[in-house]
């Protein structure tokens, strides 16, 4: 149980285009979603947290309008990184919290890796 | 305030020797402490967690080792294997609030067969 998916999981895009990135809870409604980026050899660095129905709260530092976060049902949210750049690939990890549970448990996602040229 | 403190960066381990990854944390709002293992290329999977109402959680060969006062905690790798050879971070959570995750910077661990 608690399985979360990432579709899709490499992208290539040339700059200046948007991409989008699903992040799914297979067997659990997600009360919380959070987005992640990692550049490698370095830690995950949250990106913005998302919850169903509302707009998303991003950490200081991350552009809204350039990473664009839906959260549109319990067991869906989107990251769109639009108009991209090269300074934008980076590997991208969502995870889900469940709707159901009690404690503090983040369930992640396989991750997305996304390249810019 | 909010940084999760992590050492070594790195670790060379024979195989059957004992990894010790350390964390420190100043949040005393803190009151969960994950610990994840990740390969290159994959996402992270939860190993062990602890909640500061214990000292010390043991999951087969994975311990974790808490000190409340000097809000430090611990992962401890028994026999360790080439297999565990990978990228440990620990992180810490805060009930009060989004429980969204501030993670270490990583330790790199390197199992030697």
């Amino acid at each position: 149980g608690a399985v979360v998916s990432q579709h899709p999981s490499w992208v290539i895009c040339k700059s200046g285009t948007s991409v989008k990135i699903e992040c799914r809870s297979l067997d659990f409604q997600a009360t919380t979603m959070f987005w992640y980026r990692q550049f490698p050899k370095q830690s995950l660095m949250l990106m913005a947290t998302s919850n169903e129905g509302s707009k998303a709260t991003y950490e200081q530092g991350v552009e809204k309008d350039k990473f664009l976060i839906n959260h549109a049902s319990l067991t869906l949210s989107t990251l769109t990184v639009t108009s991209a750049h090269p300074e934008d690939s980076s590997f991208y990890i969502c995870s889900a919290r469940d709707f159901g549970g009690v404690g503090n448990e983040q369930f992640f996602g396989p991750g997305t890796r996304l390249t810019v040229l | 305030q909010q940084q999760v403190k992590q050492s070594p960066q790195s670790l060379i381990v024979q195989k059957g020797g004992i990894s010790i990854i350390n964390c420190a944390y100043e949040n005393t709002a803190f009151d969960y402490f994950p610990w994840y293992q990740q390969f290159p290329g994959k996402g992270p999977a939860l190993l062990i967690a602890i909640r500061p109402d214990v000292s010390e959680k043991k999951e087969g060969r994975f311990t974790i080792s808490f000190n409340k006062s000097a809000k430090q905690f611990s992962l401890h790798i028994m026999d360790s294997q080439p297999g565990d050879s990978a990228t440990y971070f620990c992180a810490a959570s805060a009930s009060s609030g989004t429980y969204k995750y501030i993670f270490g910077t990583g330790t790199r661990l390197k199992v030697l067969a």
